[in-house]
């Protein structure tokens, strides 16, 4: 199947600064990624939809300026996480869908685990 | 708008013995259904979907599941549980031409005793 990298896994951070989280489809073009958060023992949580070359459409509840999503590309989409706090902590996790195809499952990366202290 | 339900939230199984994690959906359209693993700390994989195709579904690993549309169900079955299936397991619902609101079930947690 498709293949979506997420990166970093892991990343531990001060409280106050900023961290990005990339997510790449590896072989196939997305015009469309998904931005999920996991607390834990908890299902996932849509906070937003990155649309390429245009503003992602953010979930009731969740602060467009503190989550900060680009598309630039067919491929990548990236969240940043402006001004971190500790209660920021939680698994992220992105999707992809191939573009053009109907009712196409959702190709998961492997998630980034933020921590912030 | 649709929406997800597992009914269970833990289930604990013996190796070898059948699994069976439940699911019921309600959707305004004819939906895709899909059933997806999680193991501690990593991404999700997908067992299976369901695209107005055929009511039963095989998947990967020995899972398949069953769409019963007159009971809005999409329940998971495996016939003898293994330890590596031990890991949360989501139930999801989709709908809309090209799969737009993707909807995730709250998951279910499955042990598997030795």
């Amino acid at each position: 199947g498709a293949v979506v990298s997420q990166h970093p896994s892991r990343v531990i951070c001060k409280s106050g600064t900023s961290v990005k989280i990339e997510c790449r489809s590896l072989d196939f073009q997305a015009t469309t990624m998904f931005w999920y958060r996991q607390f834990p023992k908890q299902s996932l949580m849509l906070m937003a939809t990155s649309n390429e070359g245009s503003k992602a459409t953010y979930e009731q509840g969740v602060e467009k300026d503190k989550f900060l999503i680009n598309h630039a590309s067919l491929t990548l989409s990236t969240l940043t996480v402006t001004s971190a706090h500790p209660e920021d902590s939680s698994f992220y996790i992105c999707s992809a869908r191939p573009a053009g195809y109907l009712n196409t499952e959702a190709f998961f990366g492997q998630g980034t685990r933020l921590t912030v202290v | 708008a649709q929406s997800v339900t597992q009914l269970d939230s833990h289930v604990s199984v013996s190796e070898g013995t059948p699994v069976l994690l439940r699911c019921n959906y309600s959707s305004s359209y004819s939906p895709s259904l899909f059933w997806y693993v999680q193991h501690p700390n990593k991404g999700l994989q997908l067992l299976l979907k369901y695209t107005s195709a055929a009511t039963l579904v095989k998947g990967i690993n020995g899972f398949e599941a069953e769409f019963k549309k007159s009971e809005t169900s999409f329940h998971l079955t495996k016939p003898s549980a293994h330890m590596s299936d031990a890991a949360e397991y989501f139930c999801v619902v989709s709908e809309g031409n090209y799969g737009q609101n993707f909807v995730f079930g709250p998951g279910t947690r499955l042990s598997v005793l030795p």
